[in-house]
């Protein structure tokens, strides 16, 4: 059965640094989002990416924050200055676009530590 | 804006005992709605989903939910709990277009022996 992968599984680096976190959406899929969960609190949506561009983010989406769909497999999320806060769990997902059950596949997640 | 609301941050149930985890949401479409189980460091697993149709639906692991248009609640519910049911639930809305989907803050399920 198809499914989105994420690597690394956990990523750990310091305050200030830059990181990359990949996903792997399911091939067909067309929609790309992120979510992060930070430790005990609930999933958050960051930010929705389909036919090359972002269409939607949030307000945690700040300009530290971007997307990418570098070689039409991959879909990764850079975040430029990393914040102690910016540790949580990060989610990526995929849709068909044609499943009007708007139903999203989730990935295993990373684990970013900033410390 | 859509939101979603669940009663209840932690459930403790016995063993076999009748499991219901609520949820309401909020949203100015008709919603498309999800329960979600997530086990300790692991990620989202989907229990099941409302579209349209039937608004009793069935998922996985023998969990099931009605929507109530009036209401505005989809509630999980499983008739008798099992050890290995203990997770974090989340219920979670989706609006069309972007279909980003916006998330309750959870609901702890304990199982007592």
């Amino acid at each position: 059965e198809p499914e989105v992968t994420q690597t690394p599984s956990h990523q750990v680096t310091q305050m200030g640094q830059e990181v990359i976190l990949r996903c792997v959406p399911i091939s067909n899929h067309l929609y790309f989002y992120w979510y992060r969960q930070i430790l005990g609190q609930k999933v958050e949506f960051l930010v929705s990416f389909y036919n090359n561009e972002i269409s939607e983010k949030s307000e945690i989406f700040d300009d530290q924050f971007s997307v990418e769909r570098p070689d039409g497999s991959n879909f990764t999320l850079k975040i430029r200055s990393t914040k102690l806060e910016d540790s949580a769990m990060y989610f990526c997902a995929s849709r068909w676009q044609a499943d009007f059950s708007y139903e999203q596949y989730f990935g295993p997640g990373t684990r970013l530590t900033v410390t | 804006a859509q939101s979603v609301t669940q009663l209840g941050s932690h459930v403790s149930v016995s063993e076999g005992a009748l499991v219901l985890l609520r949820c309401n949401y909020s949203s100015s479409v008709p919603p498309y709605l999800f329960w979600y189980v997530q086990y300790p460091n692991q990620g989202l697993q989907l229990l099941l989903k409302y579209t349209t149709g039937a608004t009793l639906v069935k998922g996985i692991n023998g969990f099931e939910a009605e929507f109530k248009k009036s209401e505005t609640s989809f509630h999980l519910t499983k008739p008798s709990a099992h050890m290995s049911d203990a997770a974090e639930y989340f219920c979670a809305v989706s609006d069309e277009g972007a279909g980003k989907s916006t998330f309750g803050d959870g609901t702890t399920l304990t199982v007592k022996p």
